[in-house]
């Protein structure tokens, strides 16, 4: 198996620029999470999806910030407008069931920067 | 709402010394512990779990022990190889009707001297 698949690996855009992520999961997992890393702040849990259905947005951070999951094959994260302070590395992870007490496979990860 | 604290956030160690770093929480209702390892430039990797039911778990050079009623938990590495430098997070489970996440500590950077 490929593994987590996310794209693109590196995005420089400018303040103001609409950003899209992309992640295609493991094959047969049911559970997608989208993670924030950053120096200030850690690994940060956005959005957490089931069965291709949001079932945590609370970490999400204003309405800059949206998810969606229209398969169960691949599963989006787009800001509008994007801001500097958005700059981080974004991680996506699969998990083969509920995604409670699994396995999280991890991603290689977008790094974002915006001037 | 749930806490987790890692320490420390460096940690240096001469190849094959043995490494430790700990965690505390602070949810009781917490029930699952998992440790990450993160290479530079990747992800993070589950290396071993531990579920609130159980003190010790051990695979290998890498164990993990749980208190529950401390609420704390640690990673140990035995003989520490070099390809055992890089980032270590541990983290617990909340959850709060249907919502669930995992609550991650700060991380630990482990440097094996050669």
């Amino acid at each position: 198996d490929a593994g987590v698949i996310q794209s693109p690996r590196h995005e420089v855009t400018e303040m103001g620029q609409e950003v899209t992520l992309r992640c295609k999961p493991i094959s047969g997992h049911n559970s997608l999470f989208w993670y924030r890393q950053t120096m200030m702040r850690g690994l940060e849990l956005l959005i957490y999806f089931n069965n291709n259905v949001p079932i945590d947005d609370s970490g999400m951070p204003e309405d800059r910030f949206s998810a969606k999951m229209p398969n169960a094959s691949f599963s989006t994260l787009k800001i509008q407008p994007s801001e500097p302070r958005d700059s981080a590395v974004y991680f996506c992870a699969s998990s083969p069931g509920t995604g409670r007490g699994e396995t999280q496979y991890f991603g290689p990860g977008t790094r974002l920067l915006v001037l | 709402g749930e806490n987790v604290e890692q320490h420390p956030s460096t940690l240096s160690v001469q190849e094959g010394d043995s490494a430790v770093i700990k965690c505390t929480y602070s949810d009781s209702a917490s029930n699952y512990f998992p440790w990450y390892k993160q290479e530079l430039g990747k992800g993070p990797q589950l290396i071993i779990d531990i579920r609130s039911n159980v003190g010790e778990k051990k695979d290998q050079r890498i164990a993990v022990t749980l208190n529950k009623t401390a609420k704390h938990f640690s990673l140990h590495i035995t003989e520490t190889q070099p390809e055992d430098s890089a980032v270590y997070f541990c983290a617990a489970s909340r959850e709060l009707g249907s919502n669930y996440q995992l609550i991650w500590g700060a991380g630990t950077k482990l440097i094996i001297k050669p």
